[in-house]
């Protein structure tokens, strides 16, 4: 089966420009996560859908970040302006299943952005 | 709030020796605990989850609820073994929200 297709996998811009990623979970997972993960640091979660629904947003900076997930099948994650501590490999991962899964992950190879 | 801590940034050791890979966790309710490894080049996948209580590649990793541990063994490392791995705490809360700890990485020398 494919995998979690993300784009694009390098983008470099300067702060205060904007950058969107683009995610594809495999086919037929309700659940999409984004994940940040800074250099030397584990992954650290930004949102989750179940379906086109937001389950968690609580460690999204909402000032600078939004995510949405239309059609309940893909989704992008949005960073306007961007700051240098943005620099990070954004993870997209999607599951089966929502609550009461069985907790793995499966994850794409991530979208690699270096702020200047 | 949960937390993960994986005290190793870096564990080095010879092909054939024991390896452990230290994992602590802190969470009042009842936990779910997982491996994920990536080899270099891979994506992030997961190794074992303390629910199946399997073996896997020959890694074993026993839920120590009372010092709050999750440490990853195994007898004999291989060269393959060398990636990093990161612990992850499943909390009982709406959706399979995972927390990840800082990551260890693994090097195993011939």
């Amino acid at each position: 089966e494919a995998g979690v297709a993300q784009s694009p996998r390098y983008k470099i811009i300067e702060k205060r420009q904007s950058v969107a990623f683009w995610c594809n979970p495999i086919s037929g997972h309700a659940t999409l996560y984004w994940y940040q993960q800074i250099l030397g640091q584990g992954p650290k979660l930004l949102i989750q859908f179940q379906n086109n629904g937001v389950v968690d947003d609580s460690q999204l900076p909402k000032d600078r970040f939004s995510a949405e997930r239309l059609k309940g099948v893909d989704s992008t994650l949005k960073i306007q302006p961007a700051k240098l501590e943005d620099s990070a490999v954004y993870l997209c991962a999607s599951s089966p299943t929502g609550t009461g899964g069985v907790g793995e992950l499966f994850f794409g190879e991530g979208s690699r952005l270096t702020v200047l | 709030a949960q937390r993960v801590t994986q005290p190793e940034k870096l564990l080095s050791v010879f092909k054939g020796a024991p390896v452990e890979l230290k994992c602590n966790y802190s969470y009042s309710g009842s936990p779910e605990l997982f491996w994920y490894v990536q080899y270099s080049r891979q994506r992030l996948q997961l190794l074992l989850r303390h629910i199946s209580r399997e073996s896997i590649k020959g890694f074993t990793a026993d839920l120590n609820k009372g010092e709050t541990s999750f440490h990853l063994k195994k007898p004999f490392a291989q060269e393959e073994d060398s990636a990093m791995y990161y612990c992850a705490l499943k909390t009982n809360n709406a959706g399979n929200m995972l927390t990840f700890g800082g990551g260890t990485r693994l090097m195993v020398k011939p």
